[in-house]
Parts: C-alpha cells; sequence; structure tokens
C-alpha cells in the first residue's frame, strides 16, 4: 500500500534562514509525489509536485523539493524563509493500485512550520 | 468567488442531530471527496465520488453517508452526530493528480 511520513510535527525556524520540511515515502512502483499548504482558516494549497524528470521541483512562493529515490524522500525547502511561509505542511502520494482507490491521493499527517522573526 | 465552496463554514449541532455538510463546485471535475482533519491525525477520506453515479467509501465512512446530486454537488451528512465526529471538514475537487479544496467546515457536536 501506498504511504508517506511526515517525521515532524513541528519545526521552527529562524527567518531568513533556510528551511527544510521532512517526507518519506512507500510506493510500489513511481510514485507521484505532492506538497499542499494550509494557513489558518482555510483549504490546502497545491505547492508543487513530482511526477517524473528533474529531482528537484520548483513550486509557489519559492519552495522547492528534492525527489530523492535511494532515500524514497520528498522534502520541502527554501532558501530563506520567511514568518508569512508559517501553516500546516502536507505531504501527499498519488495512489497507484489498482482498484477503485486508484488516482486518489494520500496525505501525511502534517507538519506545522513556525517562522519566528 | 471560491471555486469549491462549502457550507456552513461553522457549525455547532447536539449529539444525535443529523447534519448534512454542502459542497458546490464550479471547476467542472468529476472526482469529488469528503476529508476529515484532526490535529496529529492529517487528513483522512471519508467518501468520494468520480462521477453522480459513481460512490465510494473511504477509510473511515462508518456514521457518515454522501450524495452526489449533480456533478457540482456533493454533500456530506451526519446521520446521528457524535461527540467525536468534532473535527474540520474539507470537500476537495481533483483533476489529474491536483487537488482543489474548500475552505473548510468546522463542525462541534456537543
Amino acid at each position: 500500500a501506498q504511504s508517506v511520513a511526515q517525521p515532524e510535527d513541528q519545526v521552527n525556524v529562524a527567518e531568513g534562514n533556510p528551511l527544510t520540511v521532512k517526507c518519506t515515502y512507500s510506493v510500489s512502483g513511481n510514485p507521484y509525489l505532492f506538497w499542499y499548504v494550509q494557513y489558518p482558516n482555510r483549504g490546502l494549497q497545491f505547492l508543487l509536485k513530482y511526477i517524473t524528470g528533474d529531482n528537484l521541483v520548483k513550486g509557489s512562493y519559492g519552495f522547492e523539493a528534492e525527489f530523492n529515490k535511494s532515500q524514497t524522500s520528498f522534502h520541502l525547502k527554501k532558501p530563506s524563509a520567511l514568518v508569512s511561509d508559517s501553516a500546516l505542511y502536507f505531504c501527499a502520494v498519488r495512489d497507484l493500485g489498482y482498484g477503485g482507490s486508484q488516482g486518489n491521493l494520500i496525505f501525511g499527517k502534517g507538519t506545522k512550520l513556525s517562522v519566528k522573526p | 468567488d471560491a471555486d469549491v465552496t462549502q457550507t456552513p463554514r461553522n457549525r455547532i449541532t447536539k449529539t444525535g442531530k443529523r447534519i448534512m455538510l454542502e459542497c458546490s463546485q464550479t471547476k467542472g471535475h468529476d472526482r469529488m471527496y469528503w476529508y476529515r482533519q484532526d490535529p496529529g491525525l492529517g487528513l483522512r477520506l471519508i467518501y468520494y465520488s468520480f462521477d453522480v453515479k459513481d460512490i465510494n467509501k473511504g477509510e473511515i465512512s462508518d456514521g457518515y453517508s454522501v450524495s452526489r446530486q449533480a456533478q457540482a454537488k456533493f454533500s456530506l451528512s451526519l446521520e446521528s452526530a457524535i461527540p467525536n465526529q468534532t473535527a474540520l471538514y474539507f470537500c476537495a475537487t481533483q483533476i489529474g493528480s491536483q487537488a482543489f479544496f474548500g475552505q473548510g467546515t468546522r463542525l462541534t457536536v456537543v
């Protein structure tokens, strides 16, 4: 079964410092991986995705993510954090199974990012 | 206007009451989903629908039912609400691999 894990419940970063939010995956086959962000009192918003190609994918708001097949990871990164980046971040993988759930997204439990001034 | 609209945004209801959460979309997507979000548990799938005639249970469907009234409308019902159904509920559409979420309904069962 496909799954993703976000090992950190919370990540604290000072403004201006680089940030990393970790995600590891478990899939049979080539993974389709995603990052979503949830700002307070809002629904989730798409940040970026990896389907195939370059291992470094760029997304919205200056975020990028690095796909690492050998480590089965898809960590979210940003070179310089902003206070406004404070939010809940979800990693997701597309269900590649053969049943009726094929194509559904499977979400991690989320990581709360707190960026302090 | 939002592409995926949920009503109500907040609701407090009593144990045993029936309640319906509504979702409508203007994106023209066939796939629609209902998720529940609880702190520390992330998003869990309740029900999903690939079209009006195709309704499927997710991982936590017990105590919930849904209705896909049209391509644009997908409602979630709690037939007899209980306190552990207190949560933030999200409706979403999906096209290809990309999902689009509503702003959520915060439901409290007292």
